[in-house]
């Protein structure tokens, strides 16, 4: 699995939207990108996913570069609820995946009213 | 609802003492797993089931014993647990091992032994 670089945290406004950058340069053709968050007490939460277009879902927007050596999770409008460590996390196909989710040290998301 | 569940929450127990944090999952998911969390180190696989009577060890195995007897529950059995396994417990399913699964995640349970 490639290794995943984040910043260790970011800051933003309510209501604001939110790019969190996440670089995976060693990233093979067929690893698929993940985004978990975790908010305070909680266990991860699954926010979105992606392999080579860009993706939408109810709770974020995933934008994948062309050569797919990073990707930045969006969140269109901050909430209080959102403030959490997001981690970005590649997983590689084939034979030799066991499933396993490999979290580095996330970024750490603070909202501000 | 869809969910992971995962008891107890809470656990404060003594050294040597065999204890067992259950895992159950209502939504037919073949792969489930068990992750511990640790300031500094994140969160590390512990366990992982492809299906049932399917099991394998993941990075930190030692210590802990899973089955998967049935495909919805994957109980973490602590023999004989020591302080260095003090720690927060997650359990997490999805449906397939694939690499483009959904995983889902159990609330914790926060183990202290003494």
């Amino acid at each position: 699995d490639a290794k995943t670089t984040q910043p260790n945290s970011m800051e933003s406004n309510e209501e604001e939207p939110v790019h969190l950058p996440c670089n995976h340069s060693t990233i093979s053709g067929t690893d698929y990108i993940h985004w978990y968050r975790q908010l305070p007490s909680q266990g991860p939460e699954y926010v979105i996913h992606g392999l080579t277009s860009n993706v939408n879902n109810r709770m974020a927007s995933l934008a994948i570069a062309e050569d797919r050596k990073s990707s930045t999770l969006i969140l269109h409008r901050a909430t209080l609820r959102d403030a959490a460590v997001y981690y970005c996390i590649t997983l590689r196909g084939g034979s030799g995946n066991t499933g396993k989710l490999i979290f580095g040290q996330g970024t750490t998301l603070q909202v501000k009213p | 609802e869809a969910q992971v569940t995962q008891n107890p929450r809470y656990l404060i127990t003594v050294t040597g003492k065999k204890l067992t944090v259950t895992c159950s999952q209502n939504m037919n998911h073949e792969y489930m797993s068990w992750y511990r969390q640790d300031p500094g180190l994140g969160l590390r696989q512990i366990y992982y089931s492809m299906n049932v009577e399917v099991t394998d060890k993941g990075d930190v195995p030692e210590g802990y014993k899973v089955s998967r007897k049935e495909k919805r529950n994957f109980p973490l059995i602590l023999e004989s647990p020591s302080p260095n396994q003090t720690s927060l417990y997650f359990c997490a399913s999805s449906l397939f091992r694939g690499n483009g699964e959904t995983q889902y995640f159990g609330p914790g349970t926060r183990l202290l032994v003494l």
